[in-house]
């Protein structure tokens, strides 16, 4: 399995408040990807990263925010959670385009 | 607007037969394509994937056909086993477009029944 761990797995929290999810790696792999999951909507790219501080804007971006100051961990910012942005998360690494991309094992987000 | 599709939600196999999913594709500049699998409170885990300059790609009991000028794909599992009960996930990337990440279709549902 690809070193790829997300934390945390599961969080609630409530509307307004700040949230943070961690992606690390221990794969060395150059790109980084966050998506959401929801019913209907299969995966959703929120924002995806090509190298440290080098960071850009996916599909669903809006309401999220991103940082990557090392290789291996990639983080995800909800700066004032609101109930859409329920979901399930993942993050995934890729070596070099035209590979595959691995997946962590994801991290469920209740925004009450 | 939707560039992967996966028009089937789901599918019901029974065990044994073959399995067929489908995919379509409106962006002409992908040009990699990718089956992932994913089990309920799992991430998705990748399975087979096909460069368009092929039209084929086995895997064991995984094969992946391209039709570049019907911008289709499809997946066949044969024979279909009852762990091969999931969700599938199409997806695909523009190699031109570097760190883009994957595009995905909604994916489809494949109940394989003994």
């Amino acid at each position: 399995d690809a070193g790829i761990t997300q934390s945390p797995r599961h969080k609630v929290t409530e509307t307004g408040t700040p949230v943070t999810l961690r992606c690390h790696q221990t794969e060395n792999h150059r790109y980084m990807y966050w998506y959401r999951q929801d019913p209907g909507h299969g995966l959703r790219l929120i924002h995806y990263s090509y190298g440290v501080k080098d960071t850009d804007k996916g599909e669903v971006s809006d309401g999220y925010s991103v940082s990557r100051s090392k290789t291996e961990d990639f983080l995800l910012t909800l700066e004032s959670a609101t109930s859409s942005q329920t979901s399930v998360y993942f993050c995934a690494i890729r070596d070099r385009a035209n590979t595959e991309a691995f997946f962590g094992q994801g991290t469920r987000l209740t925004v009450v | 607007d939707q560039q992967v599709k996966q028009n089937s939600p789901s599918l019901s196999v029974q065990e044994g037969r073959i399995s067929i999913l489908n995919c379509d594709y409106t962006n002409s500049m992908f040009d990699y394509f990718l089956w992932y699998k994913k089990y309920p409170a799992e991430g998705p885990t990748f399975l087979i994937s096909i460069s368009s300059i092929k039209d084929k790609n086995e895997d064991g009991r995984f094969t992946v056909f391209l039709n570049k000028s019907a911008k289709h794909l499809s997946l066949h599992i044969v024979p279909s086993q009852p762990g091969d009960s999931a969700v599938y996930f199409c997806a695909a990337s523009d190699s031109g477009g570097g760190a883009d990440g994957l595009t995905f279709g909604k994916g489809t549902h494949l109940i394989i029944q003994p």
